[in-house]
């Protein structure tokens, strides 16, 4: 099995600053790697696909890149709508494994 | 607009039964892979089965294997997993999802609201 570990598992930051997420894989994935966002009481939305790609209607400040084992997710200036709980998926193996979430809390 | 509208959680005793349905609509259910996704209380996801357009392959993750089972029926535009000997660690909110690729990386591009599972005495 794929171990997923996401760091941190918590974040504060304010409105405008730059964040940066990480997940890492323990083994090789490729490109396999999507990121989502889940509000509370919500389903998950998908943000990233194929680590770096870019979901329809989500904004630009969400950018995502890495390959291999090591994946990043930025967000380039925080908006009151990003304070959420973010989620990485490898979709290297059937069904993958997520990571254990960081949740971004406003400082 | 894609919809998939989950049913069938409530409560059930260790060792029942219960059967959840995803109604899909909004998209050509027969060209997709499903998933269903799981999230207790307080806790992650994880990706509990899918399913393969045709049903010929299924996939599921080892905690539920040989307990649920995942099915579809293309002709109704529903998705369901059936899942017996119920423990209490199943107690979730169970999303139905829509898998998609693109130059063959899967992804979840779509998610209901869930249903909520709960199992206990």
């Amino acid at each position: 099995d794929i171990q997923m570990t996401q760091s941190p598992s918590s974040l504060s930051a304010s409105v405008g600053d730059r964040v940066t997420i990480t997940c890492r894989t323990s083994q090789i994935i490729s490109s396999y790697l999507n990121w989502y966002q889940q509000k509370p009481g919500k389903a998950p939305k998908l943000l990233i696909f194929a680590a770096s790609a870019l979901q329809s209607g989500v904004p630009s400040r969400f950018t995502g890149s890495g390959s291999g084992t090591e994946f990043t997710l930025t967000i380039s200036s925080l908006q009151p709508e990003d304070f959420a709980t973010y989620y990485c998926q490898e979709s290297f193996s059937n069904p993958g494994s997520f990571g254990q979430g960081t949740k971004l809390q406003i400082k | 607009e894609v919809q998939l509208v989950e049913s069938g959680g409530g409560l059930v005793q260790p060792g029942g039964s219960l059967r959840l349905s995803c109604a899909a609509s909004g998209f050509t259910f027969s060209d997709h892979w499903m998933s269903w996704v799981r999230q207790a209380p307080g806790k992650g996801l994880e990706w509990v089965a899918n399913i393969n357009q045709d049903e010929s392959e299924k996939y599921s993750v080892d905690s539920v294997k040989g307990r649920f089972t995942i099915s579809r029926d293309n002709a109704e535009n529903s998705l369901y997993l059936q899942m017996d000997s119920l423990r209490a660690e199943d107690t979730a909110v169970y999303f139905c999802a829509r898998d998609r690729d693109w130059n063959s990386y899967p992804y979840l591009d779509y998610w209901g609201q869930g249903t909520l599972v709960t199992v206990s005495s």
